[in-house]
C-alpha cells in the first residue's frame, strides 16, 4: 500500500519566487522519520532535508524548509528565492522506523527565468 | 559525497538472459538497499540488507535475489531477465536510526532488456 502521496505531479516557478510541494502520509507508527530528496536530470538522488516525527519544530536547510504538520499528516517542502538550477523532480519519502524508505511518485519543478 | 559505486552504469540484454548488478560502498554502513525507478512510481525497494549475509525483500522482490557476502558489496541479481525489469537501478546505503537512517544513493544503472 502507498504510504506518501505527493498529488503535484509538475509545477512551475517563477525564479526568486517561493514554491511548496507537497506531501501527505500514511503510517500509525508513533517514531517515524520525513525525507526530502532531489533528482535533477543528470539522475543523481540527492538528499536535501529530514524531519523526526518527535521534532518540534519544523526542519530547515539553506533554502529549504520542512512544513511539518503531524495531525494532518503532512510534510510540504518549501523551497525559497528559487533558482533555476533547483529545477528538478522531488521525491517525499517516509522511514517508518523499520529503516526502509517508501516513496511518492514524485513531484517535477520548473524554474522559469 | 557518500562513496557508493554501481557496475555497470549501462547494460543492455537480452529476455532470459542472467543479469548481475553490484554495489560497493566505502562508508562501512550497516544497510544498503536496491530500488527500481520507473515512471509514476517514485523509487520501490527491490530487497535490502541489514548485514552481511542478512537480506529481506521489499515490495517489488519478484524476479529478483540479493546476496550480500561483505560489508561492502551489495549484489542483485536477474536470474531470468524479462522486458518489465528495464528500468533504472539504484543502490542505496544508510548508517540506521533516526536521522541516520538518511540514504546516500549510488549513481544508477540503466538497464534495458529486449
Amino acid at each position: 500500500a502507498q504510504k506518501i502521496t505527493q498529488t503535484q505531479p509538475g509545477m512551475f516557478v517563477q525564479e526568486k519566487e517561493a514554491v511548496t510541494l507537497d506531501c501527505t502520509y500514511d503510517t500509525s507508527d508513533q517514531s517515524y522519520g520525513l525525507f526530502w530528496y532531489k533528482q535533477p536530470s543528470s539522475g543523481e538522488m540527492i538528499f536535501l532535508i529530514y524531519q523526526g516525527s518527535y521534532d518540534e519544530q519544523n526542519a530547515t536547510e539553506g533554502r529549504y524548509s520542512l512544513n511539518f504538520q503531524k495531525a494532518r499528516k503532512s510534510a510540504n517542502l518549501v523551497i525559497s528565492a528559487s533558482q533555476l538550477g533547483d529545477s528538478a523532480m522531488y521525491f517525499c519519502a517516509l522511514d517508518s522506523n523499520d529503516y526502509k524508505l517508501s516513496f511518492g511518485a514524485g513531484t517535477t519543478v520548473t524554474v522559469r527565468a | 559525497d557518500a562513496g557508493i559505486t554501481q557496475s555497470p552504469r549501462h547494460k543492455v540484454t537480452e529476455t532470459g538472459t542472467p543479469v548481475t548488478l553490484r554495489c560497493h560502498q566505502t562508508e562501512n554502513h550497516r544497510y544498503m538497499y536496491w530500488y527500481r525507478q520507473d515512471p509514476g512510481h517514485g523509487l520501490r525497494l527491490i530487497h535490502y540488507s541489514y548485514g552481511v549475509k542478512d537480506t529481506d525483500k521489499g515490495e517489488v522482490s519478484d524476479g529478483y535475489s540479493v546476496s550480500r557476502s561483505k560489508t561492502e558489496d551489495f549484489l542483485l541479481t536477474l536470474e531470468s531477465a524479462t522486458s518489465s525489469q528495464t528500468s533504472v537501478y539504484f543502490c542505496a546505503i544508510s548508517a540506521g536510526g533516526g536521522e541516520g537512517s538518511k540514504q546516500f544513493f549510488g549513481p544508477g544503472t540503466r538497464l534495458t532488456v529486449l
